[in-house]
């Protein structure tokens, strides 16, 4: 089965512009969950969506945001980008399709590494 | 907000050694993820622990989920360079509804020296 695409794998942008990021997920999964990773921060959490809404929302700033669509793909959009920004944005997918374990059992991309210069 | 510590942050090792990395949390969580990241990678799920006090093994890794559902460990035998990686641990738990969230840990960076 494949795995979770994430496109593109780098990427360089001016600060001030404007990025999105794609993701596909693994097929039959519903939620799609998305972070940034840097050194010093580790992985935080971003947003999930969940059947098309935001099932959930981390501490970032209005200029991220993103959005599912119906075949559960995802797409990550990051405005007015700024140096800090910088870093590497995973997706990870999960069945999430109720109660209980192995719903948020976490399959990730192999990521976008975003560099704002 | 449930927040999980790991430790060590960093931990260099020779080859042949063994290892714990420990996870922990004032919270309860319905079940505790261990993934381990290489460079360039995005994370890869090795075990799920659900029951506390389980215990899981996947080949030298040792997976312990605390009596108390708030802590866990992991312990490798005999570490290869292969075992190279950053090590992250993430609790899930509930959030209302049918909601289930995942929260993850800042990791171990983990490298073994042949």
């Amino acid at each position: 089965k494949a795995g979770v695409t994430q496109t593109p794998r780098y990427l360089i942008k001016t600060r001030g512009q404007q990025v999105t990021l794609s993701c596909s997920p693994i097929s039959g999964h519903r939620s799609v969950s998305w972070y940034q990773q840097t050194p010093g921060q580790g992985l935080q959490f971003l947003f999930e969506y969940f059947s098309e809404t935001q099932r959930n929302k981390g501490n970032f700033p209005g200029r991220f945001s993103g959005r599912q669509f119906s075949n559960s793909r995802s797409e990550m959009n990051v405005s007015t980008l700024e140096l800090g920004d910088s870093a590497l944005y995973l997706c990870a997918s999960s069945l999430s399709s109720g109660q209980g374990v192995w719903n948020t059992e976490a399959f990730f991309g192999q990521g976008t590494r975003l560099t704002v210069v | 907000t449930q927040l999980l510590e790991q430790s060590p942050q960093f931990l260099s090792i020779q080859e042949g050694e063994n290892l714990t990395v420990y996870c922990n949390s004032s919270s309860v969580f319905s079940s505790l993820q261990w993934y381990r990241q290489e460079p360039g990678e995005g994370p890869v799920l090795l075990v799920t622990v659900v029951t506390g006090g389980e215990v899981k093994k996947l080949k030298r890794l040792t997976f312990q989920f605390g009596d108390a559902r708030k802590d866990s460990s992991l312990h490798i035998t005999a570490a290869q360079p292969g075992d190279t990686g950053l090590y992250l641990c993430a609790g899930e738990f509930y959030s209302g509804g049918s909601n289930y969230k995942l929260t993850f840990g800042k990791g171990t960076l983990l490298t073994v020296n042949p």
